[in-house]
């Protein structure tokens, strides 16, 4: 069963404006959140992570909001940039799950100049 | 300083053969983790390699088995290939045990794998 969903398999945004991809968890367990760019042929890179203490860190373009309630997490890119394009998974771990990650489907997201 | 390297980054296999996926890191951490990414399942984890000297289980490690040669190399081996074990492989390593920022988990570029 999938801990960690990206229900939107891809997303077309234009240039300049913002991008929002969003990420559900199941498991209350996970007390921390990580967001991974992947480009085609290569492995996933690290991008902004949060901890669940937090309900939100910024790293200039990005921008990473938790909403503990709901079970939800978004990253917002703004502005959104032709390089961003590229496959965006969220991850998850909990100090009780020996801290391995729980990866997301992936979204798909495009930046059209 | 290459990161995280694999080989081979293609390979098709017949049902039943055997091979091995190598993967090498060299700067010089500790844990090292071996991941399968299948369309719409995401990246899940096979085994990891918290230390040099020790192994454990993943989320998905049957029909599989990994060795930790040494604190640089972790290898992936798959015994009797089977057509579901087609999929793309992704190594990778963090200087401590654990998914947290602080021990970002570095990937290699992946082996894509088939299994006819």
């Amino acid at each position: 069963d999938q801990q960690v969903k990206q229900n939107s398999p891809s997303l077309s945004v234009q240039e300049g404006r913002i991008s929002i991809l969003n990420c559900d968890y199941t498991n209350s367990m996970f007390d921390y959140f990580l967001w991974y760019k992947k480009y085609p042929a290569e492995g996933p890179t690290f991008l902004i992570s949060i901890s669940s203490i937090k309900d939100k860190n910024e790293d200039g373009r990005f921008t990473v909001f938790l909403n503990k309630s709901a079970k939800h997490l978004s990253l917002h890119i703004v502005p959104s940039q032709p390089g961003d394009s590229a496959v965006y998974f969220c991850a998850a771990s909990s100090q009780t799950g020996a801290n391995n990650l729980f990866f997301g489907t992936g979204t798909r997201l495009t930046v059209i100049p | 300083n290459a990161g995280v390297t694999q080989t081979p980054k293609f390979q098709v296999l017949k049902t039943g053969q055997s091979m091995t996926l190598q993967c090498a890191q060299d700067m010089n951490h500790n844990s090292m983790y071996w991941y399968r990414q299948d369309p719409g399942m995401g990246l899940r984890l096979i085994y990891y390699s918290a230390s040099e000297g020790t192994t454990d289980k993943g989320e998905v490690p049957n029909g599989y088995n990994v060795s930790r040669l040494n604190k640089r190399e972790f290898s992936l081996r798959l015994e009797s290939a089977a057509p579901s074990q087609t999929s793309v492989y992704f190594c990778a390593s963090s200087e401590d045990p654990g998914g947290r920022s602080y021990n970002e988990q570095f990937f290699g570029p992946g082996t894509r794998l088939t299994v006819l």
